[in-house]
């Protein structure tokens, strides 16, 4: 057990539809990642957030948001669904930054059909 | 940008055979590395990493040394076992303002039979 609880671990939608993933970080960890996991892409970086404030951006579409609350759990909002945004999305957090190893949690399945 | 490359899959091996997988990347500054490894099902879990060149991190029968000079972290295990079937990822952490995101290679599937 990681310590990193996503919620929930199957979605099944619409296209065009609106979602939102929530994350649980360990305790203690300030930094949440988030990851997106598909057949075509492999695992592609989405944003992190440190103490609250975005840190990087990756490949992360227009369509996609997340945001990190003052509890420290983050959301990861994704709407104007389309066929291709089927992967699993993966939260990971870290103490801070730097050398610090990310613990994953085990992702969220999202199938649009 | 910085970039992970590891050897395709899957691979597939007989029980206490020894097992490398190979992973090379490139990066801007000086990484720290790690290896994750996913069993069907599950997240990925942190196998090991190092830090700075010529660090070896090991756990759980895995080794794999940092190697500056091949730009290499390739992974070794002297005698698989059944339960080690699982997709493996090599990946790095370059550190800096841009925060310290994971790039991950393209994962590689192992198969131990019995």
């Amino acid at each position: 057990d990681s310590g990193v609880t996503q919620t929930p671990k199957h979605l099944i939608t619409a296209t065009g539809q609106r979602v939102t993933l929530r994350c649980s970080p360990r305790s203690g960890d300030l930094s949440v990642y988030w990851y997106q996991q598909s057949l075509d892409q492999g695992l592609q970086f989405l944003i992190q957030y440190y103490n609250g404030e975005e840190r990087a951006k990756g490949n992360i579409l227009e369509r996609f948001s997340a945001q990190q609350f003052p509890d420290l759990h983050s959301e990861l909002n994704l709407s104007s669904l389309e066929l291709g945004d089927s992967a699993l999305y993966f939260c990971a957090s870290s103490a801070g930054g730097g050398n610090q190893p990310q613990h994953f949690g085990d992702g969220t399945r999202l199938s649009i059909l | 940008g910085d970039s992970v490359t590891q050897m395709e899959g899957p691979v597939t091996l007989s029980e206490e055979a020894f097992l490398t997988i190979n992973c090379t990347y490139t990066a801007t500054g000086y990484p720290s590395l790690f290896w994750y490894v996913q069993y069907p099902g599950e997240g990925l879990q942190l196998l090991l990493k190092a830090t700075k060149a010529d660090d070896k991190g090991s756990n759980k029968g895995f080794e794999a040394t940092y190697r500056k000079e091949t730009t290499s972290f390739h992974l070794e295990k002297g005698s698989v076992q059944v339960s080690d079937s699982a997709v493996y990822f090599c990946a790095l952490s370059d550190f800096g303002a841009a925060g310290n995101k994971l790039t991950f290679g393209g994962g590689t599937r192992v198969l131990v039979k019995p």
